[in-house]
């Protein structure tokens, strides 16, 4: 099966600074990257995602590096908060094919 | 406009009983994906749907599990005789369809536990 890492597992960051998360993939023919944001109790929600075709996307303080070369990619949540503290899981997928996840991230975001 | 509804929210069965967990995709959504999620784990795939179609059951364990689709009603994940290790979260989500730039959208899930 297809492997998507993500690393760290967890991560504590300070209020105002900047989370980034990482992933790598192995297959070159994945062509969607999203990052999906899950809080305790609920399901995961699409946060933002990115296709090969291009190296960054921001929205707001959320942005996804893609770096094709190196098969990585990597989300920074910039001027954290409180609010962001969830686990956060990347993903591919290949055109029609499922969407296979990371091992999540979890995220908190200290006073 | 209602996101996806999964239900129950929590189930709780007894070994060797069977588990049915209901999944209604977004309206206008005709494809349904279920995931199961272990404590700590993350988000592992088992069936991909289409209405009264299976495209992909390649994370289905062979025995036990099942999942439908019909024309009408709701998507069905069954587990029949289930046993401790089927404790887990489970997940649908649906797209519009497939293809670039169609994401998932998930419900928040089933919580099945086992005793």
């Amino acid at each position: 099966q297809q492997q998507v890492k993500q690393s760290p597992q967890s991560l504590i960051v300070q209020k105002g600074g900047i989370s980034i998360i990482n992933c790598a993939y192995e297959n070159t023919a994945f062509d969607y990257f999203p990052w999906y944001q899950q809080f305790p109790g609920k399901g995961p929600a699409l946060l933002i995602a990115i296709r090969p075709d291009v190296s960054e996307k921001k929205e707001g303080r959320f942005t996804i590096s893609f770096n094709k070369s190196a098969k990585q990619f990597s989300l920074h949540i910039m001027d954290s908060q409180p609010g962001d503290s969830a686990t956060y899981f990347c993903a591919s997928r290949r055109g029609n094919e499922k969407l296979t996840f990371g091992t999540g991230t979890r995220l908190t975001i200290i006073p | 406009n209602a996101g996806v509804m999964q239900n129950p929210r929590h189930l709780v069965r007894r070994r060797g009983q069977e588990a049915r967990l209901r999944c209604s995709p977004m309206k206008g959504h005709s494809h349904v994906y279920w995931y199961r999620q272990l404590p700590e784990e993350g988000l592992k795939f088992m069936v991909y749907l289409q209405k009264e179609n299976i495209i992909d059951e390649s994370g289905m364990p062979k025995e036990r599990f099942s999942a439908e689709f019909p024309k009408e009603g709701p998507s069905i994940l069954r587990i029949q005789q289930v046993v401790r290790g089927d404790s887990a979260a489970y997940f649908c989500a649906s797209s519009p369809r497939t293809g670039l730039g169609y994401g998932y959208t998930f419900g928040s899930g089933t919580r099945l536990t086992v005793v």
